[in-house]
Formats: structure tokens, C-alpha cells, sequence
């Protein structure tokens, strides 16, 4: 069993929807989350960093962690062309430097 | 212009052939990390060094090595022992290893026939 685990989609929503992501994890131990875009053929870019349980909101995206359940979700709101792409999530321990512990991916289609 | 840069974008190489992969950063990073990546199985850690000349081996070091010999550069070199070395390779950097950002290259896409 994954320590991560992410649905690999694809998720296909029209423009303007709103797109919800989630992974779910089995280690307790982790304590700093993460979620990534990347563009096809490219390099991973950080989206959005939260290390406690409740919400985050940035902009259009809300990154949601529930430490009790072991489940962190992506929200995009008024989602774009332009947000279609590969979204992972990642995450650490506390004592692990910075090793991260990647989730499969979620490829995300916004039809215009 | 700051960034990390990794060549080259498409390299081909035939079975039994070692194939070296470049990463350079100038951003003054002390940490820098190489990952591989299949369809639906996220990154996987091959090797991460924290400061120079030391490095660690992460998840998946078998018939991989590098070196750090210089804080701007972790080659990293895929031998004849791996047995699927077809993959998307990433580079990354962070300020320190307790950073929790990572900053990734473009890649570099191995094919090995």
C-alpha cells in the first residue's frame, strides 16, 4: 500500500467549475503538506504549503487538511484552460528534512 | 536569470549504456535532489544531497549514483545495473534541507532501448 495516495483522473470540468482534488495518506507522521502543479513535459511548481489542520486560501485555490482523517484536499475555484494540468500532492515528516513523500497525481481537463 | 536547468531535454541511450544527467542551479541552494517520475506513480527520491561533497540515497538508488562536487551542480548517472531506466527525471533544489519549497528543473525525459 502507497504511503500517498491521489486518484490519477483524468477530471474533466467545464470553465468556471469548481475542481476538487484529494489525497489520502496512511503515516501519521507527516505534519507539512503540499500540492504541486505540473504542466505536461514540465517541472512540478508549489501551489500552496500548510502544516495544520483547517483551511488555506490563496487567490482562487483553497488547500483543506484534516490531520484526524489523514485527507487534504485542493480546491480551484472559477477553474481556467489554463489550469489544466497534472496536480500532485506531497508531503513530509517532521524530522525528515526535506524529504517529501509524493501522491501519484491528478490530471485536470477545463474544457472551454 | 534564476533557475535550475537541466540538459539534455530528450536523451536516448542504448541498453548497457551509462548516461550521465546534468542539474545546475544558481540559486545559491544548498540542497538539491533528483526524482524520478513514471505515469501514475507521483516522484520517487533517487538521491538527495544537503550541502557539498555529501549526498544521501533516497528511495530508489539502486544502479544510480551521483556526486556533489560543486553547490551548483549534482550530475547524476543512470549505469547498466537499472533495470527500467526509461523515465522523466527531475531535478530540484531547496535553500536547506529543512526548506520545505522545492524548486524543480524542466526535466529530462530517458528513453533506453
Amino acid at each position: 500500500q502507497k504511503e500517498v495516495e491521489q486518484d490519477p483522473g483524468p477530471l474533466s470540468v467545464p470553465e468556471g467549475a469548481i475542481v476538487s482534488l484529494n489525497c489520502t495518506y496512511s503515516n501519521s507522521a507527516f505534519q507539512y503538506f503540499m500540492w504541486y502543479r505540473q504542466y505536461s513535459r514540465k517541472g512540478p511548481e508549489l501551489l500552496m504549503y500548510t502544516y495544520s489542520s483547517g483551511n488555506k486560501e490563496d487567490g482562487r485555490f483553497t488547500a483543506q487538511v484534516d490531520k484526524s482523517s489523514k485527507y487534504i484536499s485542493l480546491f480551484i475555484r472559477d477553474s481556467q484552460p489554463s489550469d489544466s494540468a497534472t496536480y500532485l500532492c506531497a508531503m513530509r515528516r517532521k524530522a525528515a528534512g526535506n524529504k517529501l513523500t509524493f501522491g501519484g497525481g491528478t490530471r485536470v481537463l477545463v474544457k472551454p | 536569470d534564476g533557475g535550475i536547468t537541466q540538459s539534455p531535454k530528450y536523451l536516448f541511450r542504448k541498453e548497457g549504456q551509462n548516461v550521465t544527467l546534468s542539474c545546475e542551479q544558481n540559486l545559491n541552494h544548498d540542497a538539491m535532489y533528483w526524482y524520478r517520475q513514471d505515469p501514475g506513480q507521483g516522484l520517487r527520491l533517487i538521491y538527495y544531497s544537503q550541502i557539498v561533497n555529501d549526498f544521501q540515497k533516497g528511495d530508489i538508488a539502486e544502479g544510480y549514483s551521483v556526486s556533489r562536487e560543486k553547490k551548483e551542480s549534482f550530475p547524476l548517472t543512470v549505469t547498466s545495473a537499472q533495470k527500467n531506466p526509461t523515465a522523466f527525471y527531475l531535478c530540484a533544489s531547496s535553500m536547506a534541507s529543512s526548506s520545505y519549497e522545492q524548486y524543480f528543473g524542466p526535466g529530462t525525459r530517458l528513453t533506453v532501448t
